[in-house]
């Protein structure tokens, strides 16, 4: 296992557009998080899966993005008509827990420029 | 609501300094506490990990301790080189299993 993936690695688009971005976890880690980063910032939570559960969702996370964690396995982050203000590194961590987490492992980011 | 702070904001030291980089969290109800280090532009590498039960942790010229009474963690980096210079965040994991994060330190190792 090489650790957590994301694709694509930069994506710009037009205002207005959908993308979808994924992340590919450590395998036997059960969560998942979803985080975005801004310049000069540390990352912000967005969302979180246990499994496939979605167990909780950050007011961030306007009704224009939503994101699924089909079979526990990868996850897909999806914008909905995209905006200049949603231009951001997006971050996938993936960590295993049991009541005691253990180390969360982030991925590269999807770094989204939306012009 | 958790916060997490993290003081300086920014750190320039010549090589071969020993340094301190704080964390401080409001709320002492965390499960770990973990270090990272993000170079420019990229995702972030994970340093140490603190779970709530512990004092510190060490791996190689760096530890990380942790206070969780004052809620206070502090990396120390010893005999700093050029290729330390990054950004080091701290986060925790709060009671609802989400890491609250600080907006990190910038440091630069002037060689």
């Amino acid at each position: 296992d090489t650790g957590v993936s994301q694709n694509p690695r930069h994506k710009i688009t037009k205002r207005g557009q959908n993308v979808t971005f994924r992340c590919d976890p450590i395998s036997e880690h059960n969560r998942l998080y979803w985080y975005r980063q801004t310049l000069g910032q540390g990352p912000e939570f967005l969302t979180y899966f246990q499994n496939e559960a979605q167990l909780e969702k950050s007011r961030l996370l306007s009704d224009r993005f939503s994101a699924e964690r089909p079979k526990g396995s990868f996850s897909t982050l999806e914008i909905q008509r995209t905006e200049q203000g949603d231009s951001a590194m997006y971050l996938c961590a993936s960590s295993w827990g049991t009541g005691m987490d253990r180390e969360a492992f982030f991925g590269q980011g999807t770094r989204l420029t939306v012009v | 609501k958790q916060e997490v702070t993290q003081i300086p904001a920014a750190l320039s030291v010549p090589e071969g300094e020993n340094l301190v980089l704080n964390c401080s969290f409001t709320d002492s109800a965390i499960y770990n506490l973990q270090w990272f280090r993000q170079d420019p532009g990229k995702g972030l590498t994970s340093l140490l990990l603190i779970q709530s039960s512990q004092r510190e942790q060490t791996s190689g010229r760096l530890n990380a301790s942790l206070d969780k009474s004052s809620g206070r963690s502090t990396l120390y980096i010893a005999a700093s080189q050029p290729g330390d210079s990054a950004t080091y965040l701290c986060a925790v994991l709060d009671s609802n299993y989400q890491l609250i994060w600080g907006a990190g330190t910038k440091l630069i190792i002037k060689p």
